[in-house]
């Protein structure tokens, strides 16, 4: 199994709303992503879990909030969104080795009204 | 930290055509290049990689090249197809603060294949 697995696909969500973005891994990668990627621009680096421990926050406001529940899964927390958080969200995975592929998610399609 | 600059941000060929795409990086510690292609409303897709003991690698209609000492590196695509047509990003991957391998990405080029 070489895929990374997001869901929901699509998310519409209230400033007001509290959702949860989720993904999975099965092939044994120790690190987690999250990236944010708006239209025509490069995915920008959020954070990083290794080894399910927090090991790299750029600087992302609080409304994000991530979990690393097991080495399989990630999630990522959602509250009080601005319009301008609207934007594809990523989520990848890799060995965490020098020199190995991050293997990313289809995303997670987020539109806040 | 990284930064990966890429050039250019837009190209144009033909059926048939070749197509080049370059980016230089900042940081001698980076020692890991992929390339991600990414097609509309889809996921970046690693289509190359390089390490750094290597100077060039090819898989079929794809090669990319690696010049350590200028720090700069380059995607080759022959005999380009309609269905090449999508959003290129290199990136180049270090050992972050954290101690995790942080893909740092270039800001794209966007490569479109006239029929």
């Amino acid at each position: 199994d070489t895929e990374v697995t997001q869901t929901p696909k699509h998310l519409v969500m209230g400033m007001t709303n509290k959702k949860s973005l989720k993904c999975e891994q099965h092939m044994g990668h120790r690190a987690m992503y999250w990236y944010k990627q708006k239209a025509k621009k490069p995915p920008e680096l959020m954070f990083v879990y290794s080894y399910e421990k927090l090991s790299i926050n750029e600087s992302v406001p609080s409304r994000f909030s991530p979990e690393c529940p097991n080495s399989s899964l990630l999630n990522l927390h959602l509250h009080a969104l601005q319009p301008e958080d609207s934007a594809l969200y990523l989520c990848a995975s890799s060995q965490d080795w020098s020199g190995t592929e991050a293997f990313f998610g289809q995303g997670t399609r987020l539109t806040v009204v | 930290g990284e930064n990966v600059e890429q050039h250019p941000s837009t190209l144009s060929v033909q059926e048939g055509d070749s197509a080049v795409i370059k980016c230089t990086y900042s940081d001698s510690a980076s020692n890991y290049f992929p390339w991600y292609k990414q097609e509309l409303g889809k996921r970046p897709q690693l289509i190359i990689d390089i390490r750094s003991n290597v100077g060039e690698k090819k898989d079929q209609r794809i090669a990319v090249t690696l010049n350590k000492t200028a720090k700069h590196f380059s995607l080759h695509i022959t005999e380009t197809q309609p269905e090449d047509s999508a959003v290129y990003f290199c990136a180049a991957s270090e050992r972050g603060t954290g101690g995790s391998y942080i893909p740092t990405f270039g800001r794209g080029t966007s490569l479109i294949v006239h029929p």
